[in-house]
């Protein structure tokens, strides 16, 4: 079985643009979570999707948005960036609720 | 607040020296505590899920323990190749989530 794939793989953008990145999961896994990690903070809960609802969010401001797709495919958007919002981007899937399995990530570094 | 403690932060090891990594946690309730392996540039890889006090599973040189409020990786007579972070992570069985809280992780390294 395929893994989770994440792209792009990395990004570089300027503060005040905006990104999206996308996660493709496990095939049959309905439920899809994104994570922040940064070497200060460590890996910190986005939200999460299960069939195209969020059902949870993390503690991040508005600009951190996210959608999932019938095909259980999700994006998640970051508008005006900042340069704290440099980070590795995780996104994991699972079959609700069970362990979760993470893709390699999207490093984006906002200058 | 729910939380989760690893220590030590770092550990080095000579090959062959067998040791424990800790992780404690404090949760309104448990529904399952994980184990996941990163190493640098990328995703964690998943490792253990635990359920409940008293459970153990095991893979190859790690052993994962469970008790009511904290979880031990062993790893016995370790390789160069198991170096790594190895990050420990809890459900909360209060929500319909899946949310992880994950703790900062303990850095291996296994020398030669």
């Amino acid at each position: 079985k395929a893994g989770v794939t994440q792209t792009p793989r990395y990004l570089i953008k300027t503060r005040g643009q905006q990104v999206t990145l996308s996660c493709s999961p496990i095939s049959g896994h309905r439920s899809v979570s994104w994570y922040q990690q940064t070497p200060g903070q460590g890996l910190q809960f986005l939200f999460e999707y299960f069939s195209e609802t969020q059902r949870n969010k993390g503690n991040f401001p508005g600009r951190f948005s996210g959608r999932q797709f019938s095909n259980s495919r999700s994006e998640m958007n970051v508008s005006t960036l900042e340069l704290g919002d440099s980070a590795l981007y995780l996104c994991a899937s699972s079959l609700d609720q069970a362990a979760q399995y993470f893709g390699p990530g999207t490093r984006l570094t906002v200058l | 607040e729910d939380q989760v403690t690893q220590s030590p932060e770092a550990l080095r090891l000579q090959e062959g020296e067998s040791s424990s990594l800790n992780c404690s946690y404090t949760v309104s309730g448990l529904r399952g505590l994980f184990w996941y392996r990163q190493d640098p540039g990328k995703g964690p890889e998943f490792l253990f899920t635990l359920y409940s006090a008293g459970e153990e599973k095991e893979k190859e040189r790690l052993k994962a323990t469970l008790t009511k409020k904290e979880s031990f990786l062993h790893i016995t007579a370790p390789k160069p190749e198991d170096s790594a972070t190895y990050l420990c992570a809890v459900q909360v069985q209060r929500s319909n989530t899946g949310k992880l809280i994950f703790g900062q992780g303990t850095t291996l390294q296994v020398k030669p």
